[in-house]
């Protein structure tokens, strides 16, 4: 049992390259997310999806696209890489559990991608 | 979701329990208190969460104040392991979602 993975796990863009961040999940999540961290800060989120084939914005969305085609996969893409997306990303995935008196979501994330753009 | 304030950071000694606070006083009646940590460079982990009582669980127990305006994270025997940011977050349960916020959380260092 993988987990959440993350690909790849470093990566150096120039300005205006555009790339694809790669997340995949195994444990059949509906939930899925992507977060970026910057040094010093807390997570913000980017984008979620509830499933597939529905995907929405979190806080920070602008230059980031996703998209949902199946249950375990949940591509970021960056369409024209600048410097202040230098960063740290991470995906996440969580399942949701509304029973007895302590209904839970967790999330579980991946080890994250440290990506630079110079 | 309830904004938390947790102080900046904290030192505890291998071996000891380490005692986290975090204030939560606009909380409402549906909104479950939740904890993470983050190992430097690697992603958050779940620790426990909890709604009125109080939890355990083989990471770690929650103590919750009966008006749960405030609780208390307890690692029972910190290591050096356990050197890492601990966030406290508050929000209802989303069968449909679930958008975590992390604020500045606790800066823990565990020292031999």
């Amino acid at each position: 049992n993988a987990g959440v993975t993350q690909t790849p796990k470093f990566q150096v863009l120039k300005t205006g390259q555009s790339m694809t961040l790669q997340c995949a999940q195994d444990m059949n999540h509906e939930y899925m997310s992507w977060y970026r961290q910057d040094p010093g800060m807390g997570l913000r989120l980017i984008h979620y999806s509830v499933g597939a084939g529905i995907t929405d914005q979190g806080e920070v969305p602008n230059g980031y696209n996703v998209s949902r085609s199946t249950t375990e996969d949940f591509p970021l893409r960056l369409l024209s890489a600048a410097p202040s997306q230098t960063s740290v990303y991470f995906c996440a995935s969580s399942y949701s559990k509304a029973s007895g008196s302590l209904a839970k979501n967790i999330q579980y994330f991946g080890a994250g991608t440290r990506l630079s753009v110079l | 979701d309830a904004k938390t304030t947790q102080p900046p950071s904290m030192d505890c000694a291998e071996g000891r329990a380490a005692n986290l606070p975090c204030n939560h006083s606009t909380i409402s009646g549906n909104e479950y208190v939740y904890w993470y940590r983050q190992i430097h460079s690697q992603g958050p982990q779940y620790i426990i969460h909890g709604l009125k009582n109080n939890e355990t669980n083989e990471m770690a127990s929650l103590i919750i104040t009966e008006d749960r305006k405030s609780s208390t994270l307890i690692l029972p025997h910190a290591t050096l392991r356990d050197t890492a940011v601990y966030y406290c977050i508050v929000r209802v349960f989303k069968a449909a979602g679930n958008k975590l916020t992390f604020g500045g959380g606790t800066r823990v260092l565990v020292k031999p």
